[in-house]
């Protein structure tokens, strides 16, 4: 059965230093991935995705099918960064996103 | 556009208690999902539509029904609530037919069953 695993419930960094969400995950089939963030009050909403392979407000993504993983990744962390960030993978014939249960980010100053 | 929008944003219900969770979308989106969000749990897929007239069951169907008699609407229907239904609702949509594409959701109904 699929799976995406997210080991950290929170993530606490400092301003500028790097930051890196880990994201696992298990699936028979081709894997297609993404990040959604949800900022304080605001909507979930998508981040990135895996097959369009770009960095979004400085993060980026890197599926690696060898290790199974698909971690997010910031060298310098910024205030606004602070959210909860989930992973989730397509399934289901790419009607499905199974979620991950998300790592809350705390960029300290 | 208002894109997704759901209502009521809260609502308390006793045991056994039945309502419906409304989600309209005013972007002509195929594809609607409705996902239950409990701590520690992420987000759970309940059931999807992939267009009017054709539903599917998500990971946690139990205790739900849906419909979709039109494109724009994708309401959640709790037939007895539960305290384990206690739980925050969140409503998407993308573009096409698959959710290849971004999933556009709406702000959430924070739902407490005594």
């Amino acid at each position: 059965a699929q799976r995406v695993t997210q080991p950290e419930k929170l993530l606490s960094v400092f301003k500028g230093a790097p930051v890196e969400l880990k994201c696992n995950y298990s699936y028979s089939g081709s894997p297609e991935l993404f990040w959604y963030v949800q900022y304080s009050r605001q909507r979930l909403q998508l981040l990135l995705r895996h097959i369009s392979r770009e960095s979004i407000k400085g993060f980026t993504a890197d599926l690696n099918k060898g290790e199974t993983s698909f971690h997010l990744k910031k060298p310098f962390a910024q205030e606004e960064d602070s959210a909860m960030y989930y992973c989730a993978l397509l399934t289901g014939g790419g009607n499905k996103l199974t979620f991950g249960t998300g790592t809350q980010l705390k960029v300290e100053l | 556009n208002a894109g997704v929008t759901q209502t009521p944003k809260f609502q308390v219900l006793k045991t056994g208690q039945s309502m419906t969770l409304q989600c309209a979308q005013d972007m002509n989106h195929e594809y609607m999902s409705w996902y239950r969000q409990d701590p520690g749990m992420g987000l759970r897929l309940i059931h999807y539509s992939v267009g009017a007239g054709i539903t599917d069951q998500g990971e946690v169907p139990n205790g739900y029904n849906v419909s979709r008699s039109t494109t724009e609407d994708f309401p959640l229907r709790l037939l007895s609530a539960a305290p384990s239904q206690t739980s925050v609702y969140f409503c998407a949509s993308s573009y096409t037919g698959q959710v290849k594409n971004e999933q556009f959701f709406g702000p959430g109904t924070r739902l407490t069953v005594l």
